[in-house]
């Protein structure tokens, strides 16, 4: 497959729980970015990464984490997850001239 | 840290033009870009702007002037399936979104 791919497409996670939001893209895109979307908050950065083994904190990197052990993959974990945390999240890659987006995860915190 | 600002909602009529202007405050400076968003499904590029000006293509254009922290995304004809939230978006070595330009299209 050309593009990135996020897995699961939705979830309902207990409070509480650990969980880890998969992305992949095979364009060897240097940049990846986590964000999350909530109604009327627009798209908001929690974690960044412009190369593999390196990453950033976003805007909103509270209970949230990640890695970037190879270019592929950046997963970002919800290390234990509370009501506030439902949202859709979208993961991306960049050239840095166009940024290409995961059809996202839809997940609810129960 | 970013400021990313731009109207929360505007509406047209098919066949009109509407520009959607976006302001911004970064610490850096290596782009902007504009995204549609239809809702329930992810963003789709529409253009990128490095350098101050015009960027033509097609329906859309985007317009760039870094020295005032500005840019719009000008939508020509309008169809009604133009109808989508516009983001604005500035790259100053991290990828930063304003909330969003909501756009209905009326008939």
């Amino acid at each position: 497959i050309a593009g990135i791919t996020q897995a699961p497409t939705s979830q309902i996670l207990a409070a509480g729980r650990r969980m880890t939001l998969r992305c992949t893209q095979d364009m060897r895109h240097n940049a990846m970015y986590w964000y999350r979307q909530d109604l009327g908050l627009g798209l908001r950065l929690i974690h960044y990464s412009n190369t593999a083994g390196t990453t950033g904190k976003g805007e909103v990197p509270d209970g949230y984490s990640v890695s970037r052990a190879n270019t592929d993959d950046f997963p970002l974990t919800l290390a234990s997850a509370v009501p506030s945390q439902t949202s859709v999240y979208f993961c991306a890659s960049s050239t840095g001239t166009e940024a290409f987006f995961g059809q996202g995860t839809r997940l609810t915190v129960v | 840290g970013q400021n990313i600002d731009q109207p929360t909602e505007m509406t047209a009529t098919e066949g009109a033009i509407v520009q959607i202007n976006c302001t911004y405050q970064t610490s850096g400076f290596n782009g902007l870009f504009w995204y549609q968003q239809h809702a329930g499904e992810a963003p789709t590029f529409l253009s990128y702007n490095v350098l101050d000006g015009l960027e033509e293509k097609g329906r859309f254009s985007s317009f760039l002037s870094r020295s005032k922290g500005y840019s719009y995304l000008l939508l020509k004809e309008l169809q009604m399936k133009d109808s989508a939230s516009y983001l604005c978006a500035v790259n100053d070595y991290k990828l930063s979104f304003g909330a969003g330009t909501t756009v209905t299209v009326r008939a």
